[in-house]
């Protein structure tokens, strides 16, 4: 079985400073892992994956993530956070091989940057 | 990224009667399509996964009878919600994959709400 662990509901960060939103995974086979925003009654949107190659991930308006396989975390960093990145942020993996499709996602970590 | 598009974004109806939930992938073959239940301030909770042609696979614990799935074609999913009560009201989302997409993409979300 898959699973996913977002150990904080809620980051504070003032605006301009670092930003760090914690994620760890559990999969059988080689994770796939994802990060994905939501505002609010909004879906989710795509920000950045991991499937292979370097660990350190760049994706959308300036997000980037971590993959480490020793600690099995997956964590999303932002150097200089910005009050319009205040949103719910959700991190999810999926074990190509032996759950197909299927995201398992984290419960969801709740990002305020206070100006 | 690919488009999902997701009908309605809000709706209101009434006990006993029964809802319809669009879900298009609009430039993308969606070989699987994912519906999900979000619940206020938590995590997207997997309802079922359909493929193309064959009949959704329901989540322990979601009544196939009462969230009716249809995934008729390529670019199309369908969330029938039958005979709504207000415990029914909440936020669904339909997500999307593609076979050559390693990550899933959203709708915009349906909020449901069952007076």
């Amino acid at each position: 079985a898959q699973s996913v662990a977002q150990p904080e509901d809620q980051v504070n960060v003032a605006e301009g400073n670092p930003l760090t939103v914690k994620c760890t995974y559990s999969v059988s086979g080689n994770p796939y892992l994802f990060w994905y925003v939501q505002y609010p009654n909004r879906g989710l949107q795509f920000l950045l994956k991991y499937i292979t190659g370097d660990n350190l991930v760049k994706g959308s308006y300036g997000f980037e993530a971590e993959f480490n396989k020793s600690q099995t975390s997956f964590h999303l960093k932002k150097p200089s956070a910005l009050v319009s990145d205040s949103a719910l942020y959700f991190c999810a993996v999926r074990d190509l091989y032996n759950a197909g499709n299927m995201l398992t996602f984290g419960g969801g970590t709740r990002l305020m940057v206070k100006p | 990224g690919a488009v999902v598009s997701q009908h309605p974004s809000r709706v209101i109806c009434k006990s006993g009667t029964s809802v319809k939930i669009e879900c298009r992938s609009l430039d993308f073959q969606a070989t699987t399509m994912f519906w999900y239940r979000q619940f206020p301030k938590q995590s997207l909770m997997l309802m079922a996964t359909s493929n193309e042609g064959s009949k959704a696979t329901y989540e322990q614990g979601v009544e196939k009878d009462k969230f009716l799935i249809n995934h008729a074609s390529l670019t199309l999913s369908t969330l029938t919600v039958t005979s709504a009560h207000p415990e029914d009201s909440s936020f669904y989302i339909c997500s999307a994959a593609g076979a050559l997409n390693t990550e899933a993409f959203f709708g915009q979300g349906t909020r449901l709400t069952v007076v």
